[in-house]
């Protein structure tokens, strides 16, 4: 069964704390790895995709990489604007693209 | 060009009420979604769509019903609304399945639903 969990559930982290956010999968033959953000009261917003293990992509604070198994979204010296709940997911091994979701991490940065 | 847009954006209704949830694509998307999102639970597909004309169902169909009879319109439909489908409904559209180095999936601001 296709499957995404995500770890911790809750961060908080003083401004400056670098951290990472865990998404382990499991699925038959991945297909791509999508991390969204999501703030309050809004719908999720594309932040990266990866395909395959070794990957990694940037984008300001955030770098995201991917093994056989997980994946892990590295928060460097957040800020206060940081702040959302992280969400992962996978497209499941049927077709029609649709994707399985993990829980979500909501992280709180603190000024 | 607005994106994915969601109508209504709150709406509270009685129990066995029924009502329809409009989503609109300006991006000429041909595959399109409806998710559920509950506290612990993450988003959960209800149905989704590859193309106008066609629906299919997703994780968690059941007392939902959906329309695509336009290529930019997804609609979705509660006949009999009940307490246990109180959430927070979410559209997404693509242009491509996602995977595969295909499209990743736009989602659109929400829907706050609560069924008394």
């Amino acid at each position: 069964e296709d499957q995404v969990t995500q770890s911790p559930e809750a961060l908080r982290l003083q401004e400056g704390e670098s951290s990472s956010l865990n998404c382990s999968y499991t699925v038959s033959g991945l297909r791509g790895l999508f991390w969204y953000r999501q703030d309050p009261g809004k719908g999720p917003e594309f932040l990266f995709t990866l395909y395959s293990a070794g990957e990694e992509k940037e984008k300001e604070r955030l770098k995201a990489t991917l093994t056989k198994k997980e994946s892990f979204l590295h928060i460097t010296a957040p800020k206060p604007e940081d702040s959302a709940t992280y969400l992962c997911a996978v497209p499941g091994s049927n077709q029609g693209g649709k994707l399985i979701f993990g829980q979500g991490t909501e992280l709180s940065v603190k000024p | 060009n607005a994106g994915v847009t969601q109508t209504p954006k709150f709406r509270v209704l009685k129990t066995g009420q029924s009502m329809t949830l409009l989503c609109a694509q300006d991006m000429n998307h041909e595959y399109m979604y409806w998710y559920r999102q509950d506290p612990g639970m993450g988003l959960r597909l209800i149905h989704y769509s590859v193309g106008e004309g066609t629906t299919a169902k997703g994780e968690v169909p059941d007392g939902y019903n959906v329309s695509r009879l336009k290529k930019q319109n997804f609609l979705l439909g509660l006949e009999s609304a009940a307490p246990s489908q109180t959430s927070v409904y979410f559209c997404a559209s693509s242009y491509e399945p996602t995977g595969d180095s295909g499209d990743t999936q736009y989602f659109g601001p929400g829907t706050r639903l609560t069924v008394l």
